[in-house]
Formats: C-alpha cells, sequence, structure tokens
C-alpha cells in the first residue's frame, strides 16, 4: 500500500535560515506527489506537485522540492525562510489503486525563530 | 486555480442537534468530493468519497448514518453531522476535483475547512 512518511513532527529555523522538509513515499510506480501547507484553522494551501518531467519541482511563495526516485523521496525546500512561512506542511501521494485518493504525511510544523 | 469554498466556517450547536456543512465548487464542475477530517495536531483523515448523481463511499470505520453525504449537483456536496455529540467535534475538510472521462489523474482542490465544536 501506498504510504507517506515526514520523518519530523516539528522543524525550528531562524528567520532568512534556509528549510528542509523531508519527506519519503512508498509506491510502486511514478508517483504523483504534492506538497500543502496550512496555517493554523486554514485550509490547505498547494506549494507545487510533481506528476511528471523535470524533477525540481517551483512552487509558490519561493518553495521548491526535488523528486528523486532512487531515494524515494521529495523534499521541499525554501533558501530563506520568513516568518509568515511559520505553519504545518503535508507531504501526500495520490493512490493510484483506482480511486485517486490523496494520501497525506502526518505533517511537519515549521516554527520560525526571529 | 479553482475555489473551493465552504459553509459555515465555524458552527456551535448542542449535544443531540443535527449539523450541515456545504462544499462548493465556484468555478468547475466536480464530479468528485472528497470529505476529510482534521483532528488538533493531526493529519487529515478521509471520511469518504462522493460521486455527483451516486452514494457516498466511505472510509473503514467511518459511520455513514452518522455523517451524512449528498452529493446532489455537480457543483454542491454536504456532510451533515447527525445527532452530534462533543467527540464530533474536530475540522472538517472537502475538497473537489473533475473526474473526466480518460484516466488523467486531475488534481483535488480544498475548501478553506469548517469548525465544528458540540456543546
Amino acid at each position: 500500500a501506498q504510504s507517506v512518511t515526514q520523518p519530523d513532527i516539528h522543524i525550528t529555523v531562524s528567520e532568512g535560515a534556509s528549510l528542509e522538509l523531508r519527506c519519503n513515499y512508498s509506491y510502486g510506480a511514478t508517483p504523483y506527489l504534492f506538497w500543502y501547507v496550512q496555517s493554523p484553522g486554514q485550509g490547505l494551501q498547494l506549494l507545487l506537485k510533481y506528476f511528471s518531467g523535470d524533477t525540481l519541482v517551483q512552487g509558490i511563495k519561493g518553495f521548491e522540492a526535488e523528486f528523486k526516485r532512487s531515494q524515494s523521496s521529495f523534499n521541499l525546500r525554501k533558501p530563506s525562510v520568513h516568518w509568515s512561512d511559520a505553519a504545518e506542511y503535508f507531504c501526500a501521494v495520490v493512490s493510484m489503486n483506482r480511486d485517486d485518493k490523496i494520501i497525506f504525511g502526518k505533517g511537519t510544523r515549521l516554527h520560525i525563530l526571529p | 486555480g479553482a475555489v473551493v469554498s465552504q459553509h459555515p466556517s465555524r458552527v456551535i450547536c448542542k449535544s443531540g442537534t443535527s449539523v450541515k456543512i456545504e462544499c462548493r465548487s465556484l468555478d468547475f464542475q466536480a464530479t468528485t468530493m472528497f470529505w476529510y477530517r482534521q483532528f488538533p495536531k493531526k493529519s487529515l483523515m478521509l471520511m469518504a468519497t462522493s460521486n455527483e448523481g451516486s452514494k457516498a463511499t466511505y472510509e473503514q470505520g467511518v459511520e455513514k448514518d452518522k455523517f451524512l453525504i449528498n452529493h446532489a449537483s455537480l457543483t454542491l456536496s454536504t456532510l451533515t453531522v447527525t445527532s452530534a455529540h462533543p467527540e464530533d467535534s474536530s475540522f472538517y475538510i472537502c475538497s473537489a476535483r473533475y473526474t473526466g472521462t480518460s484516466r488523467i489523474y486531475t488534481e483535488q482542490f480544498f475548501g478553506p475547512g469548517t469548525r465544528l465544536t458540540v456543546l
């Protein structure tokens, strides 16, 4: 069965520092991968997605992610974080088991130090 | 991108009452809508999948008589929490997508969520 692992429950970085959030997936074929961000009490906003093609994906708000098949990873990066980036980040994969459901990781809470 | 709205954004009700939450796709026809539940500081848990004009498919462990889902039109799905109790308090999020006749995957667009508090 497909699964998504986000090994870090919490990450704290200083404002202006670089960021990398880890995501590993378990999937037999080429996955459809997503990163979503959720601010407190809000819905999900899509940061970026990977379906095929270039393995380095650019998203909104200065985020990017790189699909590495050999490592089954889809890590999210940002070169310089802003205080407004503090939020919950979810990595997700589409289940291609003829139902197209989205399987979410458990999320990583990002804290920003001033 | 496509816009999905939810109404209400917050609702407080007394134990034993029923609450209806609406999910609307504002600028596209959503043949499939999904309902998720999110507990505090937890990930999203898929409750059910609804396709327009047919019965919803519930995930294992979700009480279909408790959480009634109706997808009567291509732009509206409703989730009714019947005889709500405090343990039903949660953040409910819907998503919607258009499913074409091809097998090309189309992404889901998420609503802003509804905070339900049952007293």
